[in-house]
This record gives C-alpha cells, sequence and structure tokens, in this order.
C-alpha cells in the first residue's frame, strides 16, 4: 500500500520568503511519480510539479521545486519568493507501481499555507 | 481548449435522494478518474474509468455508488439514496494516457451538500 505523509497541517511566511512543505512517501514499489498541487479557496486543484522515481535531477518550474531526497523518501515543496498569491492549501501525492491499472493517486492531508504580507 | 468540465459546480440534495455527477474530460483524453474530498481533507480516489470499462473501482463504497464513462457523453457518478456522511467535493481528472509522469487534470469539483 502507498502512504504519502505531510506533517504540517498549517504553516504561516512573511511574504518575500522561501518556503518549504514537507512531504514524506512510503512504497514498495521501485517505480513510482510524485506530484505536488496546490488548492486555493475556490476549491480546484492545480498541477505545480511532478518528479519521476528515477529521474536523476530535482524537478524545478519556475518559483517550485522539488527536493527529492529518494533514500529518505521525502519530496518536498521548495516555493521561492512567496507571494500572496500562493496562500492556498498544497497537497503531495504519489502515482505508482508497475500494476496495471495502478493508475490513481494518493494524496496526503495537506498543508495550509497562509503568505502574510 | 477546455478543460476538464464538471457539472454542476453545487448540488443540494435531500437524504434519500439520487445525486448524479457529470464530468466532460479535456479533448482527446480517455481515461478518468473520480476522487473525493471530505472537509479538511485530502482527496481519495474512488474509481478509475477508460471508455466504457471501469479499470480501478477499490475506492468505491460497495454500496450506492456507481460510475460509468460511456462511448459517447460524459463519465457519471452516481450516488443512490443519500446520507449527511456523502456530503464532500467530488473530482474528476482526466489524463490522455497512461503512465506514471502522465498529468491527471483536474476539473473544479462538484460540492454535493446532503440536508
Amino acid at each position: 500500500a502507498q502512504k504519502i505523509t505531510q506533517t504540517q497541517p498549517g504553516m504561516f511566511v512573511q511574504e518575500k520568503e522561501a518556503v518549504t512543505l514537507d512531504c514524506t512517501y512510503d512504497t514498495s514499489d521501485p517505480s513510482y511519480g510524485l506530484f505536488w498541487y496546490k488548492q486555493p479557496s475556490s476549491g480546484e486543484m492545480i498541477f505545480l510539479i511532478y518528479q519521476g522515481s528515477y529521474d536523476q535531477q530535482n524537478a524545478t518550474e519556475g518559483r517550485y521545486s522539488l527536493n527529492f531526497q529518494k533514500a529518505r523518501k521525502s519530496a518536498n515543496l521548495v516555493i521561492s519568493a512567496s507571494q500572496l498569491g500562493d496562500s492556498a492549501m498544497y497537497f503531495c501525492a504519489m502515482r505508482g507501481g508497475s500494476n496495471f491499472g495502478n493508475e490513481k493517486l494518493t494524496f496526503g492531508t495537506g498543508t495550509r499555507l497562509t503568505i502574510i504580507p | 481548449n477546455a478543460g476538464v468540465m464538471q457539472n454542476p459546480r453545487h448540488l443540494v440534495r435531500r437524504r434519500g435522494q439520487e445525486a448524479r455527477l457529470r464530468c466532460s474530460p479535456m479533448k482527446g483524453h480517455s481515461h478518468v478518474y473520480w476522487y473525493r474530498q471530505l472537509p479538511e481533507e485530502g482527496l481519495k480516489f474512488m474509481v478509475y474509468l477508460q471508455k466504457e470499462n471501469i479499470i480501478d473501482e477499490s475506492g468505491m463504497p460497495k454500496e450506492r455508488f456507481s460510475a460509468e464513462f460511456p462511448k459517447e457523453g460524459p463519465s457519471i457518478l452516481r450516488i443512490q439514496q443519500v446520507v449527511r456522511g456523502d456530503s464532500a467535493a467530488y473530482f474528476c481528472a482526466s489524463s490522455a494516457e497512461r503512465g506514471l509522469n502522465t498529468e491527471a487534470f483536474f476539473g473544479q469539483g462538484t460540492r454535493l451538500t446532503v440536508v
């Protein structure tokens, strides 16, 4: 079974500072993908960044980067130069396995990020 | 290029009624996933469908819930005889293909309230 753990229910960060959102995962599959999604107060799920288990380099997308430490089974999201619009819930998710049909995403419980002006 | 369209956005049903949630995937996408989000929780997988086939329904409650994705038309998540505990946000996602790194695009969700 796959499991995603996000241990920070809420975080407050000063505008323009960098922020790291923690995510650890557990899986016995050798192949898996890790995703981060943002859910603003309007409710939609916005894809931010993806990291594959065999990727040699950490993924980056604009101000978002993923600090992937495979041995520790962690996939922390780093947001540089935070903005007020970054205030939202952030979910870490995993898709994995070599089994046919194992396409579902397993989500963590999320971290509510609030950016302070 | 429209994204994943879900309707209705908000749905209110009395206990015992039926709820039908619709999801039109992105153009060209033949893989659809349904997730449920209870208040202040993460999304929980319910079912994965391809056109006319249910691939994985391991997250679906055994009773009252069903899903379909016909050859023509949207995917439908149907909840019969709704109860208060069914109140949640239901999200649909679609993808063009299978694969670990295939991005799933989410709709805006349907918020079901059972009164």
